[in-house]
């Protein structure tokens, strides 16, 4: 199946700097989704970005879907950023199966 | 908003007992999963249900078994539970056709003793 690998594995930053979560897949999609999971476990999407960019408030992504990557912006970082961030993609040869990546863990220190 | 919940936020069960974790939406949804999630490993797919009393395989069915008789409600059974099987367990659901817009409950944490 299509394999996810997102990079870095951890990340400590300061309150007020800026990062870059990539997520690298080995195949076409026609999904791909960043969630937000905070630590208490909830989950929220944060984009649908199969291929282009979008942007809300702090937070951007951006698809190269012909390259078969995405990178997840956090401009401005805060201590509530803080959490897992996973990448999903769905195959474009398979609707049914959506694969999750390991997670980013993001740490804002204040 | 969209409420997904779960039965129990956690869970201890001895080995070989059978467990049922249960799995509710408020937004008449056709699509509900269940995913378990283990750290390095991210969110791996158990089982899927496009509607009442349909199940589907995801990537990693052994071991469980799934129920769907009410549209709202799918829920996962381990039939006899096994210590490898530790994890946090999510549920979600989607609108048919927008598996982009998939809602997670808060998870379940369920240790095997």
């Amino acid at each position: 199946g299509i394999q996810v690998e997102q990079s870095p594995p951890d990340l400590i930053l300061q309150e007020g700097a800026n990062s870059t979560l990539r997520c690298n897949f080995s195949d076409s999609v026609n999904n791909l989704q960043w969630f937000h999971q905070n630590p208490w476990g909830q989950l929220i999407n944060l984009f649908y970005i199969p291929s282009g960019t979008k942007q809300n408030g702090r937070l951007s992504a951006t698809t190269v879907a012909t390259e078969r990557y995405s990178l997840l912006y956090i401009s401005s970082s805060q201590t509530t950023d803080s959490g897992v961030y996973f990448c999903a993609v769905e195959a474009s040869y398979n609707n049914n199966d959506m694969r999750f990546g390991a997670g980013t863990r993001l740490t804002v220190k204040p | 908003d969209v409420k997904v919940t779960q039965s129990s936020r956690y869970l201890v069960k001895r080995t070989g007992e059978k467990v049922f974790l249960e799995c509710v939406q408020d937004m008449d949804h056709e699509n509900m999963f269940w995913y378990r999630q283990d750290p390095g490993l991210g969110l791996r797919l158990i089982y899927f249900s496009y509607d009442v009393k349909m199940k589907e395989k995801g990537d990693i069915p052994e071991g469980y078994s799934v129920s769907r008789e009410k549209k709202e409600r799918f829920s996962l059974i381990l039939e006899s539970a096994s210590t490898n099987q530790t994890s946090m367990y999510l549920c979600a659901s989607s609108p048919q056709g927008r598996r982009e817009t998939q809602y997670f409950g808060p998870g379940t944490r369920l240790l095997v003793l």
